[in-house]
């Protein structure tokens, strides 16, 4: 199995851009994560979908920020426009199920200029 | 609310001296408690988890780690470092009913040769 996959690993972007962020969760997970990781906030979780359906959303920090899942092999992370204060690593995870804790992508390095 | 705390955010040691992070969680109802290791550069892999059973839980590495239900604690532990183990480690703190885990600041250790 070649793990969750994102992509790409890193984007540097100008203020005001559109960055969207890939991820292809493992394949059989019916569960897919994403999460932000900063020097200030630590990993914080933007929203988690299960099968396909997005169950919460709370930590979305603002409408500049949506999600996708349009099926069980793909998800987007979309911010559109991006500012300097996005500037962090995203990561994905899936889960088979609740028990059994995540796999993690190896993340997107995101800067904004 | 739901929260997992790190004690120890930055720890320095020297090869061969034995390691305890600490975490503590608050979690209503039934409880799964894991944890992660991130090396630099690179993404979150898990360490070990815990579901029920046996307290003390083994994970890759020669690491454990104790659940201690009475002080809400799930320590992370290991009898001799190595330079290797350099890294950053976070607890997090999950339930079955929603596969959503909650993650600590982290701790990141260093480890000198």
């Amino acid at each position: 199995d070649a793990g969750v996959i994102q992509s790409p690993r890193h984007e540097v972007t100008e203020m005001g851009q559109e960055v969207t962020l890939r991820c292809k969760p493992i394949s059989g997970h019916n569960s897919l994560f994403w999460y932000r990781q900063t020097m200030m906030r630590g990993l914080e979780l933007l929203i988690y979908f299960n099968n396909n359906v997005p169950i919460d959303d709370s930590g979305m920090p603002e409408d500049r920020f949506s999600a996708k899942m349009p099926n069980a092999s793909f998800s987007t992370l979309k911010i559109q426009p991006s500012e300097p204060r996005d500037s962090a690593v995203y990561f994905c995870a899936s889960s088979g199920d609740g028990y059994y804790g995540y796999t993690f992508g190896s993340g997107t390095r995101l800067t904004v200029v | 609310a739901q929260s997992v705390s790190q004690h120890n955010h930055h720890v320095i040691l020297s090869e061969a001296a034995s390691l305890e992070l600490g975490c503590n969680y608050s979690y209503g109802g039934t409880v799964n408690l894991f944890w992660y290791v991130q090396y630099p550069g690179q993404h979150l892999q898990l360490l070990l988890k815990y579901f029920s059973g046996d307290p003390l839980v083994k994970g890759i590495k020669g690491f454990e780690a104790e659940f201690i239900k009475s002080k809400f604690s799930f320590n992370l532990r290991k009898p001799s470092v190595q330079w290797s183990d350099t890294a950053e480690y976070f607890c997090a703190a999950g339930s079955s009913n929603t596969g959503k885990l909650i993650f600590g600041q982290g701790t990141t250790l260093q480890v000198k040769p």
